[in-house]
């Protein structure tokens, strides 16, 4: 079964850091691109940053760019967002999705159950 | 506001068909393909349609989607009551080298 198990979320300061795992199962990671996409408590979907099977590329939402790091260990099998300098609006819902193997073809096949991260003092 | 343009609410009751829309532009829908999710209550996301009409593994044949110009839509006929969810469109835009997912369409089954 292929399976996204994210982790890492919690209570953090506006202004502190943060980094999210997700651990993936059942599928060769290593093969596909992978995402990050946040959902704020009541509000929809929106896209963060997605890196490609072999790392070699990233790429960022306008409102992240410069405070996260989108990474991946294919030997582990896990990705990774270091979130740093964070904001009350960066308080979500983030969820690690698999795109394709030709990313603007595929839709996210896979989700990962989510982690909340909650920024306040 | 999302760049993807979405009706906030839809209804239907059981056995009907209802259409969910899309609006977009040239440097997304207008250019590339579009990805349909269902997302249950307090769950995940689900790929519903991907590449503008392809059904994702295991989606029943009332799901059905089309895409014209810069505008897209997702049918959903003899609706039932499992189907009540929010409904999001995707797809990657190329002004802003990003996905962008539309604002989301509450379908409610009365």
């Amino acid at each position: 079964e292929m399976q996204l198990v994210e982790s890492g979320g919690g209570l953090v300061q506006p202004g502190g850091s943060l980094k999210l795992s997700c651990a993936a199962s059942g599928f060769t990671f290593s093969s596909y691109w992978m995402h990050w996409v946040r959902q704020a408590p009541g509000k929809g979907l929106v896209w963060v940053s997605r890196i490609k099977s072999d790392g070699s590329i990233t790429t960022y939402a306008d409102s992240v760019k410069g405070r996260f790091t989108i990474s991946r260990d294919n030997a582990k099998n896990t990705l990774y967002l270091q979130m740093n300098t964070l904001r009350a609006e960066d308080t979500a819902v983030y969820y690690c999705a698999r795109g394709g193997v030709n990313d603007i073809l595929s839709g996210f096949s896979v989700w990962g159950q989510g982690t909340l991260v909650t920024v306040s003092s | 506001q999302s760049v993807l343009s979405q009706s906030p609410s839809a209804s239907g009751t059981p056995g009907q068909r209802v259409t969910i829309s899309c609006s977009g532009s040239s440097s997304n829908i207008g250019s590339n393909s579009i990805n349909w999710y269902q997302q249950l209550p307090g769950t995940a996301p689900k790929l519903l349609i991907y590449h503008n009409n392809q059904r994702s593994s295991g989606v029943p044949d009332r799901f059905s989607a089309s895409k014209s110009g810069t505008s897209a839509s997702l049918a959903i006929s003899g609706l039932r009551s499992e189907d009540e969810a929010d409904y999001y469109c995707a797809a990657w835009d190329d002004s802003l080298t990003g996905w962008v997912f539309g604002g989301g369409t509450k379908l409610t089954v009365l």
